[in-house]
């Protein structure tokens, strides 16, 4: 266990569903962060949310949207989807920033029909 | 652009040592990240170098060359857990953190 959650674990849904992925985490950290990993393949950084706020968006479709209500709580809002999104989605957590080391959720599996 | 290379597999046997090499190519350094992640699980932290030379922390060492752009995982006494990808992630001069694909190293009885 690594204080960081993610539910659900997998996720199967059409190109038109909409969904969307929670994280939290109970390390009272402030930074927070959303990865693609696809096999065999770097961890593509999504977003990043420093103390609540948005601070990088690495060009990501706007199919993705992030949501982070709190320091401890982070949604990835999905809607149609393609099937080249699928893969698996971490989550991250860390103190206050990308210097500091990032504690990772087990992800979710998505995989996208 | 930037690139981290790694080997994509790499197989040992229970109780030796191996070696996972990462080379970088960014714009500055910041330190250098090595995380574990064996299947199915989150990665999870193993090591940060940001001055040069070995890093040990029990059967695990790093060891980092920054005028090399090179860094080494050292595993000793490999046990069966030890089967895992292991990633590589260097911080940049603009903080950004880049990712290698990782090492899937098999470890054999």
């Amino acid at each position: 266990e690594t204080g960081v959650t993610q539910t659900p674990r997998h996720l199967v849904m059409g190109m038109t569903n909409k969904k969307s992925l929670k994280c939290e985490q109970h390390l009272g950290h402030n930074a927070m962060y959303w990865y693609k990993q696809s096999a065999k393949k770097p961890l593509e950084l999504m977003f990043v949310y420093n103390f609540k706020e948005q601070t990088e968006n690495n060009s990501v479709p706007s199919r993705f949207s992030p949501e982070c209500p709190n320091s401890s709580h982070l949604f990835l809002h999905l809607h149609t989807l393609q099937p080249e999104d699928s893969a698996l989605y971490l989550c991250a957590s860390s103190q206050s920033g990308v210097t500091d080391t990032q504690y990772f959720g087990p992800g979710t599996r998505l995989t996208v029909l | 652009g930037q690139n981290i290379d790694q080997p994509t597999e790499m197989t040992a046997t229970e109780g030796a040592i191996v070696q996972i090499n990462c080379t970088y190519q960014t714009s500055g350094f910041n330190g250098l990240f090595w995380y574990q992640q064996h299947a199915g699980e989150a990665p999870t932290f193993l090591s940060y170098n940001v001055l040069d030379g070995l890093e040990e922390k029990g059967r695990f060492s790093s060891f980092l060359s920054r005028s090399k752009g090179y860094s080494y995982l050292l595993l000793k006494e490999l046990q069966m857990k030890d089967s895992a990808s292991y990633l590589c992630a260097v911080l940049d001069s603009n903080y950004q953190l880049i990712w290698g694909a990782g090492t899937k190293l098999i470890i054999k009885p």
